[in-house]
């Protein structure tokens, strides 16, 4: 089975720091999925990367997924409080009957002191 | 849309009670997703339906866990009974048939068992 390891598994930094969250997987990626979580809350989508090279952003939040598709990182920049939270990657199967499958690494906790 | 709504938002049972949680998909999504979040195991699919139909129950973790979806708009996960390391966030999430698309989670319902 597939397995994605995020690190580090913690960080904390000063507000108006940039910062760099990596997630590396065991197999090809075949679709790369960031996703957000506050304490007591849902998962809530960022971006999804399924080429090789591709790098999206989202105002201060841009993901890449390297070239061989086993490595993808989220980079912010000028951190804000409002950036705290659990930030998740997770990895979709091939095809086949796990199609729609997602596996999610541990997960790293960022929080930004004002 | 109202999103993915799980209830209850906060459950307390003691061992050996039977436990149900239920789960209301987004409208027109044909995926429909539970997880278990721990602090030790991370996020964990237990089972994910198509249709209506589970299509890989391979994270369930023993015959205490089941899953019903007996229409598009409705779901259920049920423990019987229940144990202390039940104890976790379940989420609910759902998504669209669409090559690798994002699933949208619900708040999550945490579940306590004494």
């Amino acid at each position: 089975s597939q397995e994605l390891e995020q690190s580090p598994q913690s960080l904390i930094v000063q507000e108006g720091k940039n910062l760099t969250i990596n997630c590396t997987s065991s197999k090809t990626l075949y679709g790369l999925y960031w996703y957000k979580q506050k304490y007591g809350e849902g998962l809530i989508f960022l971006m999804m990367l399924q080429k090789g090279g591709e790098e999206k952003s989202h105002e201060k939040i841009t993901a890449k997924l390297d070239e061989k598709k086993q490595q993808s990182s989220l980079h912010i920049t000028a951190s804000q409080p409002s950036h705290a939270g659990i930030y998740l990657c997770g990895a979709a199967n091939a095809g086949g009957t796990s199609y729609g499958k997602l596996t999610f690494g541990q997960g790293t906790i960022l929080t930004v002191h004002p | 849309d109202a999103g993915v709504i799980q209830s209850p938002r906060h459950e307390v049972t003691e061992m050996g009670q039977e436990v149900t949680l239920r789960c209301k998909p987004i409208s027109g999504h044909d995926y429909l997703f539970w997880y278990r979040q721990t602090m030790m195991r991370g996020l964990e699919l237990l089972i994910y339906f198509n249709n209506n139909v589970p299509i890989d129950d391979s994270g369930m973790p023993e015959d205490r866990f089941s899953a019903k979806m007996p229409n598009a708009s409705f779901s259920t996960l049920k423990i019987q009974p229940s144990e202390p390391r039940d104890s976790a966030v379940y989420f609910c999430a759902s998504s669209q048939w669409r090559d690798y698309n994002e699933q949208f989670f619900g708040p999550g319902t945490r579940l306590t068992v004494l």
